[in-house]
């Protein structure tokens, strides 16, 4: 399986201030995905990201408030912008494997 | 309805025992099934992975799929204390577009007491 780095693996913010995550995977990977686990919850998916191409998001997300950068096929990024409490989650990144789906440590995020 | 539906617990257990873990789907279109381990303030690792129907066995767990009820299930033989962490299942399909999205339950959190 792909090992995956992400970071930071917790920060605390102002609100109305943005966050950038990054994810590095030790391989080459077509997608990789970025998901939210909101306090007591489950993942949820917020984009798809693919090398080369505008991200894919699903309802409920958009471009502006998560933007996604894909600048080759072993790194991404994800910006948190314009924090309010709500953003408050763990936020993690994933890519897909031949065994399955692999997730990085994730990123637990306070906005105060 | 969700798409796919787990006990959110909590179950506890004494240490030894058997656990049987279960997820129920309604998207017939599903067709790998995977279980997740994620311990407090960690990302998911991946335990089994399955494709379609069947078994499959690694260790002390065992993952099961019946798509003709829709119903997935993680069994632990001889839990440990070690076990404790929340179960997540989850289902996705290659059919219908390339995200395969990776659709989650809620996660079952599970205690071994020792």
């Amino acid at each position: 399986s792909a090992v995956i780095s992400q970071k930071p693996s917790r920060d605390i913010c102002q609100r109305g201030t943005s966050l950038t995550i990054q994810c590095q995977v030790d391989s080459q990977v077509t997608m990789m995905f970025w998901y939210r686990q909101q306090p007591g919850q489950s993942l949820t998916l917020i984009a798809t990201a693919n090398q080369g191409s505008e991200a894919t998001y699903e309802s409920g997300f958009v471009i502006d408030k998560f933007p996604i950068s894909r600048p080759n096929l072993t790194f991404s990024t994800l910006t948190v912008s314009n924090m309010s409490p709500e953003d408050s989650s763990i936020y993690l990144c994933s890519v897909a494997g031949p065994a399955g789906y692999t997730f990085g440590s994730g990123t637990r995020l306070t906005v105060v | 309805q969700k798409e796919v539906e787990q006990d959110p617990g909590p179950l506890s257990v004494p240490e030894g025992a058997i656990v049987s873990l279960n997820c129920t789907y309604s998207n017939s279109a599903f067709q790998y099934f995977m279980w997740y381990r994620q311990y407090s303030r960690k990302g998911p690792e991946l335990l089994m992975y399955t494709y379609s129907s069947g078994n499959k066995e690694d260790g002390r767990f065992t993952a099961q799929v019946d798509k003709s009820s829709k119903y997935i299930s993680l069994f632990i033989r001889d839990s440990q204390p070690s076990d404790s962490a929340t179960y997540l299942c989850a289902a996705y399909t290659s059919y219908g577009g390339a995200t395969n999205k990776l659709i989650f339950g809620t996660g079952t959190l599970l205690a071994v007491q020792p």
